[in-house]
């Protein structure tokens, strides 16, 4: 199985609401990545995990609170969010190799958030 | 910015011409990868360079990297149009994260 799967694929919210984003792979990647991608952009890194554990967080606010279960499983709690973080929301997981940055990512759909 | 800046933004061809896409970068680096994104969908890994690697061949992909200039070309010969995606570099810089470049469309016109 080499796919990422993420879930919801659309999602509208108000101001006031609270979701969350999932994401499942099962290749056995250490490594699962949480990226921002606007329209005719590139994707910009939010979060990443590696063993489970949070390395990076880009300087994003606290209203995206990430979460990690277990090796295959990555969440996106979203609260209190603002109409410019509407975007595509795309995870992608690695194998973890030594370094990240040779790694090979492997992307979900993405999930198309809209915040009225 | 420390992301890469790729040229041309948007280029249309038609089928069966060559495609080139360019991609500069303004740091030190141990790889460069190219990604595909069809429109709205994720990223599609097509080819990974290292640093001390020049030109690298996958199917109808040809990538070259020169270091010193701090630039990388994507070929794509013979286009489908199926190619029609969007195309990201990504420079693999320090030990921990890629960060992508601003991408070109293309667009094969049948």
């Amino acid at each position: 199985d080499t796919e990422v799967t993420q879930t919801p694929k659309h999602l509208v919210m108000g101001m006031t609401n609270k979701k969350s984003l999932k994401c499942e792979q099962h290749m056995g990647h250490r490594a699962m990545y949480w990226y921002k991608q606007k329209a005719k952009k590139p994707p910009e890194l939010m979060f990443v995990y590696s063993y489970e554990k949070l390395s990076i967080n880009e300087s994003v606010p606290s209203r995206f609170s990430p979460e990690c279960p277990n090796s295959s499983l990555l969440n996106l709690h979203l609260h209190a969010l603002q109409p410019e973080d509407s975007a595509l929301y795309l995870c992608a997981s690695s194998q973890d190799q030594r370094r990240l940055s040779t790694d090979t990512q492997y992307f979900g759909p993405g999930t198309r958030l809209t915040v009225l | 910015s420390q992301q890469g800046e790729e040229d041309p933004q948007a280029l249309s061809i038609q089928e069966g011409e060559n495609a080139t896409m360019n991609c500069s970068y303004k740091t030190s680096i141990n790889n460069l990868q190219w990604y595909r994104q069809n429109s709205g969908r994720g990223l599609v890994h097509l080819i990974l360079i290292r640093s001390n690697e020049r030109e690298k061949h996958s199917g109808r992909l040809r990538v070259t990297l020169d270091t010193s200039k701090k630039s990388s070309s994507l070929l794509i010969t013979a286009s489908r149009a199926a190619d029609t995606a969007s195309y990201f570099c990504a420079t693999g810089q320090g030990a921990q994260k890629l960060v992508f470049g601003q991408g070109t469309r293309l667009t094969i016109n049948p």
